[in-house]
Parts: C-alpha cells; structure tokens; sequence
C-alpha cells in the first residue's frame, strides 16, 4: 500500500539556519511524483517543490531543495536560511500514476522559526 | 493566491443538515480534487474529477458526492451530516500529472 510517513511532529530553527524535514514513502509502483506543502497557521496549503520518480537531479525551487534518495525512498525537504515566515505545518505528498491523479498526504510537521 | 476559489469560507450548521461547497479551479485545469482535514485523520483525499468525469474515489462516505460540471466549478455535496464531519474541505486542480494548486479551503463546523 502507499503510504508517506513523517516522523518529525515539531522541529524548531533559528532564523537563517538550515533546517530538514524528513519524509519517507512507500510505493511499489516505478513511477510516481512526491510533493512538498506548506500550511501556514492561516490555512491554505502552498505548493512548494515537485520531484517525479525519474527525475535524476534533486528539485530546487529557490531556498526549498529536495533530498531525494530513491534507494532509500526518502525525499526530505531542505529549507536554507530559514526565516519567520517559514514558520509552518509542512507536508510530504506523493502522487502514484495509478487510475487517478491524487495526492497521499503525511501527517505533517510543525516548523517553528526563532529570532 | 493559487487562482483556486472556493465558497463559502465558512459553514455553520447543525447535524442532519445537506450543505453545498463549491469550487472553481484555475483557468486551464481539467481535474478538480477534493481533499478533507480533520485533526484525527489528517488530510483525506475524497474523489477527483477530470473535465466532467469522475476519476478516481477515496475515502468518500455515501453521504457525500460530488459533480463537475460543463464550465468545470465542482461542488461537494455533504447530507446527514455529523458532529465528526467537521473539518477543512479543501479542493485542488490541476492540468494532467502535474503539481496540484488548493483553494483557501470551507471551514464546516457541524454543531
């Protein structure tokens, strides 16, 4: 069965510190893409970075980057010099290319960034 | 802003009760998604359309259905509702495979 797991319920950063947040998955399908999101405490869910299965080279989309280790089946988000706005819930989602085109979310993880 | 909209923001009502959310995606966007979070089940995919037709189900109770129509807004019907059916309904689009964009979400609160 698919499934995203996130172990970390809360991480805590100082500003411009780097922070990662873990995410592993399990599919046994060969192609499949992982999703990262943030919420922020107002509620919307904000698409931040895309890596598909066959992609060799690791997402980046300005300061998010994504450890994607598909031996692993790991692909954790990296978030450089962190910032108050990154305060957050962050959630891993992966899309299996099955009938249908939906999202399996992780529970989630609480960023909280300090001065 | 994702370009997603959905209505209302908020919903109050009482348990028993039918309600109607409704979303209209970014322009371009065949497949429409709903998803449900609540704090015991987390985030929930619901069902997905694609250009009017159903696509795909996942945890949607019969109570529930949904429809997508000629202009592609979808709406979300909830019946006989429950005091567990509160939670934030959130619906997505996107174009074929790719990254999907969430509206702000309708906060239902059955009392």
């Amino acid at each position: 069965a698919q499934k995203i797991t996130q172990t970390q319920p809360g991480m805590f950063v100082q500003e411009k510190e780097a922070v990662t947040l873990d995410c592993t998955y399990d599919t046994s399908d060969q192609s499949y893409g992982l999703f990262w999101y943030k919420q922020p405490s107002s509620g919307e869910m904000i698409f931040l970075i895309y890596q598909g299965s066959y992609d060799e080279q690791n997402a980046t989309e300005g300061r998010y980057s994504l450890n994607f280790q598909k031996a692993r089946k790991s692909a954790n988000l990296v978030i450089s010099a962190s910032q108050l706005g990154d305060s957050a819930m962050y959630f891993c989602a992966m899309r299996v290319n099955q009938a249908g085109t939906a999202l399996i979310f992780g529970k989630g993880t609480t960023l909280s960034v300090s001065s | 802003d994702s370009g997603v909209t959905q209505t209302p923001k908020h919903l109050i009502t009482a348990t028993g009760q039918r309600v109607t959310l409704r979303c209209s995606p970014r322009s371009g966007d065949l497949s429409v998604y709903w998803y449900q979070q609540s704090l015991d089940q987390g985030l929930q995919f619901l069902i997905q359309y694609y250009n009017g037709e159903e696509r795909a189900k996942g945890n949607i109770l019969e109570r529930f259905s949904a429809q997508q129509f000629p202009d592609l807004h979808s709406e979300l019907n909830l019946s006989s509702l429950e005091l567990g059916d509160s939670a934030l309904y959130f619906c997505a689009s996107s174009t074929e495979n790719n990254e999907q964009f969430f509206g702000p979400g309708t906060r239902l609160t059955v009392l």
